[in-house]
């Protein structure tokens, strides 16, 4: 069965400093995994995913991840964190072969200080 | 393009009342979810369609829930007889299933967020 951890419900960061966003993923076969950011009373936006190649990922905003397929993880990263990157982050996963579900992990508040 | 549409944004109604939300796909997206979000359960998929045909209607918790997708551009989410349990916000979410490329990314609507009395 797929499943996605984000072992962190809330990340405190001072802004200027770097940021992580951790995830750990299970599936079977190769995984396709996302990172999601949703504002107060807003929907989910895509921020970035993993597909295949490169281990390290850039997307949206300036963040990026990078795949780690021996640890199974998928953690998100910035390297200056900004006040307005405060928002509830979501890690999803999906297996390669199969259909379109994507399995949420339970999201991670950050809040970034001035 | 307007992204994902769904209406109303936000509802209030009585229990026992039936409560119908409604999306709209991003114009040529062929998958459609539909999820609920709640401070107890977090994100969970409800049921979605391809190509306008339910593939998957696990997540959809009884009865009292149904979901419709009459056509491409259009989908309902009808909750029938409603329960104060079912107070949550209601995604809709679309994607582009491309067979040579099976890496759909899903954009989601702004969501509704459902009171029940």
């Amino acid at each position: 069965a797929q499943s996605v951890a984000q072992p962190e419900d809330q990340v405190n960061v001072a802004e200027g400093n770097p940021l992580t966003v951790k995830c750990t993923y299970s599936v079977s076969g190769n995984p396709y995994l996302f990172w999601y950011v949703q504002y107060p009373n807003r929907g989910l936006q895509f921020l970035l995913k993993y597909i295949t190649g490169d281990n390290l990922v850039k997307g949206s905003y300036g963040f990026e991840a990078e795949f780690n397929k021996s640890q199974t993880s998928f953690h998100l990263k910035k390297p200056s964190a900004l006040v307005s990157d405060s928002a509830l982050y979501f890690c999803a996963v999906r297996a390669s072969r199969g259909g379109g579900k994507l399995i949420f992990g339970q999201g991670t508040e950050l809040s970034v200080k001035p | 393009d307007a992204g994902v549409i769904q209406s109303p944004r936000h509802e209030v109604t009585e229990m026992g009342q039936e409560v119908t939300l409604r999306c709209k796909p991003i114009s040529g997206h062929n998958s459609l979810f539909w999820y609920r979000q709640t401070m107890m359960r977090g994100l969970e998929l409800l049921i979605y369609f391809n190509n306008n045909v339910p593939i998957d209607d696990s997540g959809m918790p009884e009865d009292r829930f149904s979901a419709k997708m009459p056509n491409a551009s259009f989908s309902t989410l009808k909750i029938q007889p409603s329960e104060p349990r079912d107070s949550a916000v209601y995604f809709c979410a679309s994607s582009l299933k491309e067979l040579a490329q099976d890496s759909d990314t899903q954009y989601f609507g702004p969501g509704t967020r459902l009171t029940v009395l």
